[in-house]
């Protein structure tokens, strides 16, 4: 157990639909990252928090955004569903300190988009 | 930029002999290198990573790996294959500096222990 919690587990919709995923770092981590892992694209990079602020962007689509809020949980944001956006997404906390840069992963949310 | 290569998307091992899986990176500053563990329809679990000093990092389940700038790789080794081991192995990269934490994956190796 990493200690980073992700719910819901599972969630099945349909095109065109919105849906919000949850992330719980752990004790004391200020950042938090979100990942995408699909079978086209591989593991990608979303976006990352710190203390409430965005940090970095990576490949993350219009129609997703992301917010951290002052307990320091994050929730993923993704809109206007398609297909081809079913994959699992993972979020990640660290303390993201200088010189020390382990990112403990939650068990993710699999999104199945019909 | 960067960006991480894994040779073989696909390693089978026998159990008990020696487990091999490749990885070179590309980094235009120095870089921290972590590998990833991925048990099926579970998260992600840190098995070990490269900050600064020595080269050979020791991780967890008897894993090892060591850091060559001049080969730019970081190759996973475990001595002898356990039945445990199946499953999938990401080497991941980012950049040494606060502020820019994002990892890198690569493709990943599917590893199968042959009993």
């Amino acid at each position: 157990d990493s200690g980073v919690t992700q719910t819901p587990k599972h969630l099945i919709t349909a095109t065109g639909q919105r849906v919000t995923l949850r992330c719980s770092p752990r004790s004391g981590d200020l950042s938090v990252y979100w990942y995408q892992q699909s079978l086209d694209q591989g593991l990608q990079f979303l976006i990352q928090y710190y203390n409430g602020e965005e940090r970095a962007k990576g490949n993350i689509l219009e129609r997703f955004s992301a917010q951290q809020f002052p307990d320091l949980h994050s929730e993923l944001n993704l809109s206007s569903l398609e297909l081809g956006d079913s994959a699992l997404y993972f979020c990640a906390s660290s303390v993201a300190k200088v010189g020390y840069n382990e990112q403990f992963f939650g068990p993710g949310t699999r999104l199945t988009v019909l | 930029a960067q960006s991480v290569t894994q040779l073989g998307s696909h390693v089978s091992v026998s159990e008990g002999a020696l487990v091999l899986l490749r990885c070179n990176y590309s980094s235009s500053v120095p870089p921290y290198l972590f590998w990833y563990v991925q048990y099926p329809n579970q998260g992600l679990q840190l098995l070990l990573k490269y900050t600064t000093g020595a080269t050979l990092v020791k991780g967890i389940n008897g894993f090892e790996a060591e850091f060559k700038k001049s080969e730019t790789s970081f190759h996973l080794t475990k001595p002898s294959a356990h039945m445990s081991d199946a499953a999938e192995y990401f080497c991941a990269v980012s950049p040494f500096n606060f502020g820019n934490e994002k990892l890198t994956f690569g493709t990943g190796t599917r590893l199968t222990i042959i009993p």
